[in-house]
């Protein structure tokens, strides 16, 4: 298996742009999760989806954010309009069974926002 | 607010010595993971202990759980450099479903 996959790993964009990153989990996984990482905060769930539904969104930061599961194999992290506060590296990771279970992480999405 | 917090933040040491870290949390768990993150990439599962489970062991791991503490444990005997990263502890939040990871301990050994 290739593990979880990540696009792009390194994007650039200047304030106010829409970021669009994308995340393809293991195949047969049926939780999936989207973290965000900076030295400040550390590691933070953002939101995670059981079998393509959203059932945690609380860590959101605003309504800038937004993400999508429109099948089992792919899922989208958007950010319209992007600011330099949301620089940041994104993770996905995925997990079959519970949320509690082992989380497989993808590379992750290094974000500078300008 | 943070439910695992990891102790020590940093830790150096020389390849051969054995590495302790350990992990706080403040709610009852179902299971306690670590991961470990090397430079640059995402973070890798080590090992998942359950909170009916006291120690576990997978190679040179091992890890304790003191649930009437609220802490674990993990030890990494005669490490080696390859072994520098950075290591999280996870704790299901008991009630939605959540991970939640503490801010890490950044393990350097040097050879």
């Amino acid at each position: 298996d290739a593990g979880v996959i990540q696009s792009p790993r390194h994007e650039v964009t200047e304030m106010g742009q829409e970021v669009t990153l994308r995340c393809k989990p293991i195949s047969g996984h049926d939780y999936l999760f989207w973290y965000r990482q900076t030295m400040m905060r550390g590691l933070e769930l953002l939101i995670y989806f059981n079998n393509n539904v959203p059932i945690d969104d609380s860590g959101m930061p605003e309504d800038r954010f937004s993400a999508k599961m429109p099948n089992a194999s792919f899922s989208t992290l958007k950010i319209q309009p992007s600011e330099p506060r949301d620089s940041a590296v994104y993770f996905c990771a995925s997990s079959f069974g519970s949320s509690y279970n082992e989380q497989f992480f993808g590379p992750g999405t290094r974000l500078t926002v300008l | 607010s943070q439910q695992g917090e990891e102790d020590p933040q940093a830790l150096s040491i020389q390849e051969g010595e054995n590495a302790t870290m350990n992990c706080s949390y403040k709610t009852s768990i179902n299971n306690l993971q670590w991961y470990r993150q090397n430079s640059g990439r995402g973070l890798v599962h080590l090992i998942l202990i359950r909170s009916n489970e006291r120690e576990k062991h997978s190679g040179r791991l091992r890890v304790t759980l003191d649930t009437s503490k609220k802490s674990s444990s993990l030890l990494i005997t005669a490490s080696r450099a390859a072994d520098t990263a950075s290591y999280f502890c996870a704790t299901d939040d008991n009630q939605g479903g959540k991970l939640i990871f503490g801010q890490g301990t950044e393990l350097s050994v040097k050879p």
